[in-house]
């Protein structure tokens, strides 16, 4: 069965600094990898997603995440953080043909001043 | 354009009363899905409708869940005699679910709506 980890359930930047949430997941088979985030009292929001091609995958708002396979994993990275990345972040993977997915916990993300 | 409606956004209910939560999907997205979010976890699976095909309800929790839906628009969840640990906020997305796969079929969410059991 598919499973998806978020190392972190807190993770606290200064403004300007790089952003690294991580995600690791376990999977039999070559997965589907998408990152959501929410804003507080709002819904899940789409980040970025990797289905096949490219392993770097970019995403709205300067995000990106890297697929790699040797190591399960599809972390989540921002250059720079900004206040407005202030949100929970959300690692999911789906498999099958009913494309429902499999979340981790999420990751609240802290931007200081 | 609207986007996937829920209502109530809040319900507040005492143990052992039933629920009804419902979900406006964007029109003309043929797959609808419920999830749940407990506080500080991430969201559970709990059902999938896709056009006229059995749904897969593979993710509800418990015989006291169930969910409807009217051919492709509205669904309800319905959660009977409810306890609280189903307390949490029960998210619906929708998609267009085209044949291409995942990359085709990004799930838009609505904006939940928070169930508090007392």
């Amino acid at each position: 069965a598919q499973s998806v980890t978020q190392l972190g359930s807190h993770v606290s930047v200064s403004e300007g600094a790089l952003v690294l949430l991580r995600c690791n997941y376990s999977s039999s088979v070559p997965p589907y990898l998408f990152w959501y985030v929410q804003y507080p009292n709002q819904g899940l929001q789409l980040l970025l997603k990797y289905t096949t091609g490219a392993t770097l995958v970019k995403g709205i708002n300067g995000f990106e995440a890297e697929f790699k396979k040797s190591e399960t994993s599809f972390h989540l990275t921002k250059p720079s953080a900004h206040m407005s990345d202030a949100a929970e972040y959300f690692c999911a993977v789906t498999l099958d043909s009913s494309y429902k997915l499999i979340f981790g916990s999420g990751t609240r993300l802290l931007v200081r001043p | 354009g609207a986007g996937v409606s829920q209502s109530p956004s809040n319900k507040v209910t005492e143990k052992g009363k039933d629920v009804e939560l419902r979900c406006d999907p964007i029109s003309g997205h043929t797959a609808l899905y419920w999830y749940r979010q407990r506080l500080g976890q991430g969201l559970e699976f709990l059902i999938y409708f896709q056009g006229n095909s059995a749904p897969d309800k593979s993710g509800l929790p418990s015989d006291r869940f169930s969910a409807e839906r009217t051919g492709e628009s509205v669904s309800t969840l319905t959660i009977q005699r409810t306890q609280q640990e189903d307390s949490a906020v029960y998210l619906c997305a929708s998609s267009l679910e085209l044949a291409g796969g995942p990359s085709d079929n990004e799930q838009f969410f609505g904006p939940g709506t928070r169930l508090t059991v007392l």
